[in-house]
Parts: structure tokens; sequence; C-alpha cells
């Protein structure tokens, strides 16, 4: 099974600046048959359903801010907020969809407000 | 609108059952895979359980195989797991997430808004 490894486990941040939060598998995502990495980003607020943030490891979901985005390739990826909202406050997680199933996610990283 | 309904948690003595359902509309549900995840308190998300848009593959985490079965009934639109031997470590928000078409699978979008199991004596 792919491991998927996030880091860090906790991040502060200040409103207005730059979030980054990195992804690790165990093997490659890159898929063969499109060229694209089936790399997956959530965000997961108390007492609300994880949220679909970004697919194929850099596509954004619809409706999702601009300030949200993926990158990498492989076994390394990362997501960035470029400029913290309050409203951003949550745990983010990343996810592997390759091929068939298991379908892991990462431990999740909870992005607070420094 | 896309909308899954889950129901049927609730609390539940070691080694006894339990039967999930996830209610689905607004989309061709018939074609669609689905999946069911769950989140433990103070855990992470982990992947549960998936079967395809027909109903005839399925897969299971280790930690529920042989326990749990996931099934669907694309008349009623509806998705199911049904718990068995159930331990405290299977106390959590249960999330059903439509999961792909058919045999292809994907990212998890859209997802309920979960159901709670509790599993105690």
């Amino acid at each position: 099974d792919i491991v998927m490894t996030q880091s860090p486990d906790s991040l502060p941040v200040s409103l207005g600046e730059r979030a980054t939060i990195n992804c690790k598998s165990s093997q490659s995502l890159l898929s063969i048959s499109n060229n694209k990495n089936c790399l997956a980003w959530y965000q997961h607020t108390p007492g609300q359903p994880p949220k679909l943030l970004i697919h194929w490891a850099s596509t954004r979901a619809s409706g999702v801010p601009d300030r949200f985005s993926g990158s990498g390739s492989g076994t390394d990826f990362t997501l960035t907020i470029s400029s913290l909202q309050a409203e951003d406050v949550a745990v983010y997680y990343c996810q592997q969809y390759c091929n068939t199933p298991p379908h892991t996610f990462g431990q999740g990283t909870k992005l607070e407000i420094k | 609108e896309v909308q899954l309904l889950e129901s049927g948690g609730g609390l539940v003595q070691p080694g006894g059952s339990l039967r999930l359902s996830c209610a689905a509309s607004g989309f061709t549900y018939r074609n669609y895979a689905m999946s069911w995840v769950r989140q433990a308190p103070g855990k992470g998300l982990e992947w549960v359980s998936t079967i395809n848009g027909g109903g005839s593959t399925t897969y299971y985490a280790d930690s529920v195989k042989g326990r749990f079965t996931i099934s669907k009934d694309n008349s009623k639109m509806t998705l199911f797991l049904e718990m068995n031997s159930l331990r405290a470590e299977d106390t959590a928000i249960y999330y059903c997430a439509n999961t792909g078409e058919g045999s292809y699978y994907r990212w998890f979008d859209p997802w309920g808004q979960g159901t709670l199991v509790t599993v105690s004596s």
C-alpha cells in the first residue's frame, strides 16, 4: 500500500502570510495513462465534512479560492495558501487515488493562526 | 445539486452490529463508485471501504476486513455499510463519498455530513 506522509503536523501562520504544507508518497503518483499525478488535497473543519480543494495535484476544485494552489510531481507535493485568511484554519489532508484502493490519506496538518 | 446523507449511526456494545446507510440524490448514482471514510476522535481521516459503480467489486481496509461489508442498491440510490463484531476502536464519524465512475476511481467529492458510531459498554 502507498503510504502518505505530511509535514509539518502543525503549522502556525500569521494572517496574510503564506502557508505551505508538504506531502510525500512512498511510491510515484504519476499516472502513465495521462501523465498526471493522482493526488488530492482536502480541507477539514470541525463539524463539517472534508472539502475537496485540489485534484490531479494542481487542479483547483470548483469554487475554491485562487489563494489555494497545489504543486509537485512523482512523490513530493505541496499545498500553498498564498495569504492566510481566518477561515482557512482547518486540518488539511493529502490523499492518493492511484489505480485501485486503498486510497490512503496523509496523517493531516493542523493549520492555525500565529 | 449532488447530495449524500448518512444515517444509522448510534451507540452499540462491543461485539455488536450496526448498518449505516448513505442516501444519494442529484446525480446518476448507479454509475458511481462510492466509499466510506471514518474519523476517530482526535485522529485523522481513514479510508474504510470502496465499491465500484456496478456494486460487483469491493475493497476494504485491513482494519475492517472480514467484519464490515459495503454494498449499494442502485435502484434506491443508497450505499450501505454493514458493520459486525464492532470494537471500541471503530468509534468514529463515518462519511460516505462519491469516489468515481464505474471502476474508474478518483478523488472523493462530494461527501456526506457524516454519522457518529460509538462502540462502548
